[in-house]
C-alpha cells in the first residue's frame, strides 16, 4: 500500500493559465474523490468517480473545472482559465465501495495552488 | 442537506489535560461519521470512525461516540500529549457511500 500519490506538491500560475493536477489512488480502491480546502476551513467536495464513472459534481465545480478518469485508474483535474479565487489546496482520497459495503477514505497530500 | 458543526478553535491544553472537541451533524438517514487529523504540515489521516448509533470508535488514545439522539460524536482524548498538535476535522458520509462533508476543523494546541 503506497497511499494516494498527487502531483505536483505544489503548482504556481498566472491567472488566466490553465493547469492539470493528477491523482494516483491506492491500487484496489476502485472511487476517487476530489475536494478542495482552502486556508481555515474544511475540505469541499468537488467530484467523484467510481471506475471510470463520473458518479457526481459540486455546485462548485464550475464549466471551468473538468475531471476525468479514464482508464478507471488515475485521475486529472484540469482548471481552465485560473482565477485568483481558484487558489487552494486540492485533495484527491481514493476508497473500496462493494455492494453495501463503504471503506473509509484515505488522503494523498494534495496539490497546492497559487493564482499570481 | 448535509451537515457537520464543530467547535471553534484554537484550543490551547497543557499537556495531560483531558479534551473534548464537540461535533454535531445534521443528516438524512443512516451516516457514517469519522473524524481525521492533520498534522503540520502532512495530509489528512483518518482518526477514528463509526458507522452506527452507540458505537463508539477508537485510536491512539482518542474516542467518539455516535449519539443519534444528540445526532453528536464529539472527540475525547483523557491525556492529551505536545504530539496531538494538529487540526481535528469530524466529517460524515451518507448511508449511500460517497463523498465525505466536512466540519470546519479545530485547532489543538497542547504546550508542555
Amino acid at each position: 500500500d503506497t497511499g494516494v500519490s498527487q502531483n505536483p506538491r505544489h503548482k504556481i500560475t498566472k491567472r488566466g493559465q490553465n493547469v492539470t493536477f493528477r491523482c494516483d489512488p491506492i491500487s484496489e480502491h476502485n472511487r476517487l474523490y476530489w475536494y478542495r480546502q482552502t486556508l481555515g476551513q474544511g475540505p469541499e467536495f468537488l467530484t467523484y468517480f467510481q471506475n471510470e464513472a463520473q458518479l457526481e459534481k459540486s455546485r462548485l465545480l464550475s464549466d471551468r473545472f473538468s475531471a476525468e478518469r479514464p482508464k478507471g485508474s488515475f485521475s486529472t483535474l484540469e482548471i481552465q482559465r485560473t482565477e485568483q479565487g481558484d487558489s487552494a489546496m486540492y485533495l484527491c482520497a481514493s476508497s473500496f465501495a462493494g455492494t453495501g459495503t463503504y471503506q473509509p477514505q484515505h488522503f494523498g497530500d494534495g496539490t497546492r495552488l497559487s493564482i499570481l | 442537506g448535509n451537515s457537520v458543526t464543530q467547535m471553534e478553535g484554537p484550543v490551547t491544553l497543557s499537556e495531560e489535560a483531558f479534551l473534548t472537541i464537540n461535533c454535531t451533524y445534521t443528516a438524512t438517514g443512516y451516516p457514517s461519521l469519522f473524524w481525521y487529523v492533520q498534522y503540520p504540515g502532512e495530509g489528512l489521516q483518518l482518526l477514528l470512525k463509526a458507522t452506527k448509533a452507540d458505537d463508539k470508535g477508537s485510536n491512539k488514545g482518542f474516542e467518539a461516540t455516535y449519539r443519534k439522539e444528540t445526532t453528536s460524536f464529539h472527540l475525547e482524548k483523557g491525556s492529551v500529549q505536545v504530539s496531538d498538535s494538529a487540526v481535528y476535522f469530524c466529517a460524515l458520509m451518507g448511508n449511500q457511500g460517497g463523498k465525505l462533508i466536512f466540519g470546519q476543523g479545530t485547532e489543538l494546541s497542547v504546550k508542555p
